[in-house]
């Protein structure tokens, strides 16, 4: 069985620009979290999504959005790209809201 | 989520086992345990995770202590592609929560030759 599949593995970005990050869970998980890390604050959730909808919300400022499709697919939206963006995201998927979560290799962003 | 503590850093041997301590002294009757360990530039990769009983997969076991304030993660036998960052991480699986995972800073274990 497939893992989780980020895509792009990495990204370089200029001030100001937005991005859109991909992310495929595993076959016939229908949660999917996004995740972003760095060297100072670790790892911070972002936002989980469920049959399409956002179920849960992290502590980051509106630039940061995000959606899932109806084959669980999901993207998430970086506008007005920052230098402290320059993180790891990493999404994870699971069957449901309450089962363990597996993770993606993650896209590295570099924000210059 | 309750707040877990574990030690920043620790040594181990190959081929002995290792045993991870968590600290969660506050966690409530519902909140699970979950263990994930990160090796470097990879994704956290899943290992185990209980509520109450000791558990065991073939990665890894649990044991959590009858009042459940603290865990234990053991590796039976340690190899140098277990040395990584491990994080402890204690999880409410009710609907509010849903599929949030707070990390903390995590161990990071060296396993040496």
């Amino acid at each position: 069985k497939a893992g989780v599949t980020q895509t792009p593995r990495y990204l370089i970005k200029t001030r100001g620009q937005q991005v859109t990050l991909s992310c495929s869970p595993i076959s016939g998980h229908r949660s999917v979290s996004w995740y972003q890390q760095t060297p100072g604050q670790g790892l911070q959730f972002l936002f989980e999504y469920f049959s399409e909808t956002q179920r849960n919300k992290g502590n980051f400022p509106g630039r940061f959005s995000g959606r899932q499709f109806s084959n669980s697919r999901s993207e998430m939206n970086v506008s007005t790209l920052e230098l402290g963006d320059s993180a790891l995201y990493l999404c994870a998927s699971s069957v449901d809201r309450y089962t363990e979560a597996f993770f993606g290799q993650g896209t590295r962003l570099t924000v210059v | 989520d309750a707040k877990t503590t574990q030690p920043t850093s620790m040594d181990c041997a190959e081929g002995r086992a290792a045993n991870l301590p968590c600290n969660h002294s506050t966690i409530s009757g519902n909140e699970y345990v979950y263990w994930y360990r990160q090796i470097h530039s990879q994704g956290p990769q899943y290992i185990i995770h209980g509520l109450k009983n000791n558990e065991t997969n073939e990665m890894a076991s649990l044991i959590i202590t009858e009042d459940r304030k603290s865990s234990t993660l053991i590796l039976p036998h340690a190899t140098l592609r277990d040395t990584a960052v491990y994080y402890c991480i204690v999880r409410d699986q009710g609907k509010a929560a849903g599929n949030k995972l707070t990390f903390g800073g995590g161990t990071r274990v060296l396993v040496k030759p």
